[in-house]
């Protein structure tokens, strides 16, 4: 079973709309962690959000938010006010184990396309 | 601020030739993660080190591959001998600490005729 699922293989998005990208994950771990990084085409990897799975709060960034629903083990990515500049591939991942012995999983991820 | 940085950014090379690249971490991050990134298999940890200590070698495919932490500065991963299906961008990546995002290096684009 995939520890990560990233359903949206592509998405598109009109500029300055908001957009949400999924992603689910599989753990029986209580404590981990979760990320998601964008990649644009220049390939690097660049940090956006990080939710603790012990955070009462939905992690904020700027424009980026995380929609942390634990009971369903999401952990979806909303970008509002897309711009062009957003267009590239997003990754979710996740970090879980104990100290000592954590596991870093990344998703598939989903392609991001804005429109101007 | 220097982030990850690694080397070479670009290697193409022989099938059966010894490949080794390099990675120098931030300063005061004690996690050093290797990744490998192909279209068909996506983002897979290959190795971690905490405190230059492997700690998860699992994701290192085969006995071709070993990586070496010698120093908090300094990492290296070595492929001998080198076959085409190696062919990816790897990545080192950084972390002060686990609850902490990682940072990534530019990658190095490996290229094995």
């Amino acid at each position: 079973a995939q520890k990560i699922t990233q359903t949206q293989p592509g998405m598109f998005v009109q500029e300055k709309e908001a957009v949400t990208l999924d992603c689910t994950y599989d753990t029986s771990d209580p404590s981990y962690g979760l990320f998601w990084y964008k990649q644009p085409s220049s390939g690097e990897m660049i940090f956006l959000i990080y939710q603790g799975s012990y955070d009462q709060q939905n992690a904020t960034e700027g424009r980026y938010s995380l929609n942390f629903q634990k009971a369903r083990k999401s952990a979806n990515l909303v970008i509002s006010a897309s711009q062009l500049g957003d267009s590239a591939m997003y990754f979710c991942a996740m970090r879980e184990g104990f100290s000592g012995t954590y596991k870093y999983i990344f998703g598939t991820g989903t392609r991001l396309k804005v429109l101007a | 601020d220097a982030g990850v940085i690694q080397s070479p950014r670009h290697e193409v090379t022989e099938m059966g030739q010894e490949v080794t690249l390099r990675c120098k971490p931030i300063s005061g991050h004690n996690s050093l993660f290797w990744y490998r990134q192909t279209m068909m298999r996506g983002l897979e940890l290959l190795i971690y080190f905490n405190n230059n200590v492997p700690i998860d070698d699992s994701g290192m495919p085969e006995d071709r591959f070993s990586a070496k932490m010698p120093n908090a500065s300094f990492s290296t991963l070595k492929i001998q001998p080198s076959e085409p299906r190696d062919s990816a961008v790897y990545f080192c990546a950084s972390t002060p600490d686990v609850n902490q995002p990682q940072h990534f290096g530019d990658g190095t684009r490996l290229s094995i005729l």
